[in-house]
């Protein structure tokens, strides 16, 4: 019964290769939250999508977008990875964006870049 | 800049010993506040939470956590710990409304026998 799926768990991609991770959830919530935890610091927000709306923190690099083409789905992509974008990648969901709403998070996938 | 410290990075205790985790946060506003853990292979639970109301917040369990708003603090405490609490645990926050979650780096805590 995951509430939060993500796939891969684990991801190894070469230096500049594009490369997507996904997030699913049975929630049916309303909004779906990427965040990036790299070694021992605390995950950060990159983006999230209320409902169809996209919402990019001002210092989230160009180089990773995100689709959510249905309420159940949503993709990080990152268009050329670089040695610094290994990180743990943490999905998240709430049923809507007010502070109330508790955030359900997925397993995460650590990227590797090789 | 909105932000959330833990200062402990790893703690370690032996059973029953009481635990205290110290988070401090640099808000201007309202600010809501959560503790978050996460045990070895799995993913972040929320453990408690705190909007307004009585300071003293109680989590599951056992867990709870004081919200002292002129030491802009929030730690995190539980009497007795036992090994299966062996996690990390984060503190995070944000200002009431749509606004970002920020959390803290994280306090890995080990419980030994």
């Amino acid at each position: 019964d995951a509430m939060v799926i993500q796939n891969p768990r684990y991801q190894v991609t070469q230096f500049g290769k594009p490369v997507t991770l996904s997030c699913s959830q049975t929630l049916n919530h309303n909004v779906m939250y990427w965040y990036q935890q790299k070694s021992s610091q605390a995950p950060k927000l990159l983006f999230h999508y209320y409902d169809k709306d996209f919402n990019n923190e001002a210092d989230t690099p160009d180089n990773f977008q995100s689709r959510r083409p249905n309420t159940s789905f949503c993709f990080l992509d990152i268009r050329s990875p670089g040695l610094g974008d290994a990180a743990m990648y943490l999905c998240a969901t709430s049923r809507d964006r007010d502070s109330y709403y508790e955030q359900y998070f997925g397993p995460g996938t650590r990227l590797t870049v090789t | 800049a909105q932000s959330v410290s833990q200062h402990n990075h790893h703690v370690i205790l032996s059973e029953a010993a009481s635990l205290e985790l110290g988070c401090n946060y640099s808000y201007g506003g309202t600010v809501n506040l959560f503790w978050y853990v996460q045990y070895p292979g799995q993913h972040l639970q929320l453990l408690l939470k705190y909007f307004s109301g009585d300071p003293l917040v109680k989590g599951i369990k056992g867990f709870e956590a004081e919200f002292i708003k002129s030491k802009f603090s929030f730690n995190l405490r539980k009497p007795s710990v036992q090994w299966s609490d062996t996690a990390e645990y984060f503190c995070a926050g944000r200002l009431s409304g749509n606004t970002p979650l920020v959390f803290g780096k994280g306090t890995r805590l080990s419980v030994i026998a």
